[in-house]
């Protein structure tokens, strides 16, 4: 089992739609999370971290479930340029700091 | 504001060549440095991480080796290419807990 699990899609979706992706983690000692996205052929670029307390950022909203180890986002009002890969991003440091990626989820937008 | 500088781009070499691929950061002091590779449709494979001038962690076996000369220096080397080592190499920094931020990435494809 993977430590950090996504899954991998695809999602097809219309424009204007709302979609959610799910990421679950194994090591309960996690500190912190994160959500990048990756375009094709591109570097990944941090999207947003993830509180405890859930956050916002304009149409996306991460949210983090530590009793259940998993993390959301959800984006709301799709649009073309949300088509990407989104990788969920977690860190820990018990037997040295460590920086884990899920496989990430790909994501299409259609119109 | 810290940047991060990966070159080259691109890369085409023949199987049994060296390699020397270069990143350098700036903006910021004893950052943590890492090398991932990630093959066509996959995930990112974290290969190397430093946590100081020295001092290098292999994650996984292979053909190659990394080396930080210097504090804000990350340096990717073979001393012959294989096919398999064809990929899409990313330099990363980040500070203790902090995410992950990326250079553009080197596309190197081994003939």
């Amino acid at each position: 089992r993977k430590e950090v699990e996504q899954d991998p899609g695809p999602f097809n979706v219309p424009e204007g739609a709302t979609v959610a992706f799910n990421c679950t983690y194994s090591n309960s000692a996690s500190q912190s999370f994160f959500w990048y996205r990756q375009d094709c052929r591109k570097e990944p670029k941090l999207l947003m971290s993830v509180y405890s307390s859930g956050n916002e950022d304009g149409r996306f909203t991460a949210q983090l479930n530590r009793a259940s180890q998993y993390i959301s986002l959800l984006i709301r009002d799709s649009k073309l340029s949300d088509s990407a890969t989104y990788l969920c991003v977690v860190n820990r440091n018990t037997g040295g700091f460590k920086t884990i990626f899920g496989a990430g989820t790909r994501l299409f937008v259609k119109a | 504001s810290q940047t991060i500088h990966q070159w080259p781009a691109t890369l085409v070499q023949p199987v049994g060549s060296p390699l020397s691929l270069e990143c350098t950061v700036e903006g910021t002091s004893n950052p943590n440095l890492y090398w991932y590779r990630q093959a066509a449709g996959r995930g990112l494979q974290l290969l190397f991480y430093s946590v100081g001038i020295g001092q290098i962690s292999s994650e996984v076996p292979q053909n190659l080796s990394a080396s930080r000369p210097q504090d804000r220096q990350f340096i990717l080397s073979s001393k012959k290419l294989l096919l398999s080592d064809s990929g899409f190499y990313l330099c990363a920094w980040s500070s203790d807990n902090s995410p992950l931020h990326f250079g553009n990435g080197t596309r190197l494809t081994v003939t």
